[in-house]
């Protein structure tokens, strides 16, 4: 089954101890992403991959980090966590058209409820 | 940057009526792409719809259509013969088309309620 996986699906931890949320996807996409979401945001995309060791800022960056060693994962690390990065976190791939730019369907994970004490 | 808006945080239909969400976007690009996705309880985000800005014929997908008014910058969504289970969260999402851009931005979202 195509699928994007995500875990934990939910973690409390503490202000201050280095987390990691992996996202593996089996489907051969290049481009996956994380966003989170807040209650009157919406989503917000804080990181991006285009392809294998090819990352890009989204639009909330500060506080996370991001590495695609292997085109099926693509985990997102926070190295201090702090109490204003409780959210939801989710994950999506998808294909990239020939022409570059093109994205096509995104596929979501479950997300990721996270809560930083 | 691109902003997208939704003016509506929440709205209500009755079962079986027809309700149409709003959404407006700020763009300088000529060329993008336009999407409407569903969260319901579950949390899943789901794609119901997509619209290439080049494309002048309106997207429709079953009980889903937009109206694309891309003078006005306008891609609202909307849903016939509503049923219980499109109660959700809608988000309206845009993306730059062209090599090298890749970044998505959502709306705030639209929560909508069916009336049984």
């Amino acid at each position: 089954e195509a699928q994007v996986t995500q875990n934990p699906r939910y973690l409390i931890t503490v202000t201050g101890k280095k987390l990691t949320v992996t996202c593996s996807q089996n489907m051969n996409h290049e481009y996956m992403s994380w966003y989170r979401q807040d209650p009157g945001l919406g989503l917000r995309q804080i990181y991006y991959s285009m392809n294998v060791e090819v990352t890009d800022k989204g639009d909330v960056p500060e506080g996370y980090k991001v590495s695609r060693k292997e085109k099926r994962n693509f985990p997102l690390i926070l190295e201090s966590p702090s109490p204003n990065q409780t959210s939801l976190y989710f994950c999506a791939s998808s294909l990239l058209g020939l022409a570059g730019g093109e994205i096509y369907e995104q596929y979501f994970g479950p997300g990721t409820r996270l809560t930083v004490t | 940057a691109q902003t997208v808006t939704q003016s509506q945080p929440e709205m209500s239909v009755q079962e079986a009526e027809t309700v149409t969400l709003s959404c407006t976007y700020d763009t300088s690009e000529s060329d993008y792409y336009l999407f409407w996705y569903k969260q319901p309880p579950s949390r899943q985000m789901i794609l119901v719809i997509r619209q290439e800005a080049y494309k002048q014929q309106n997207a429709t997908e079953n009980r889903f259509s937009v109206n694309f008014q891309k003078a006005a910058k306008s891609f609202s969504l909307k849903i016939s013969d509503s049923q219980l289970g499109d109660a959700a969260m809608y988000f309206c999402a845009y993306k730059n088309s062209g090599a090298g851009s890749y970044q998505l931005t959502f709306g705030k979202g639209t929560k909508l309620s069916v009336i049984p």
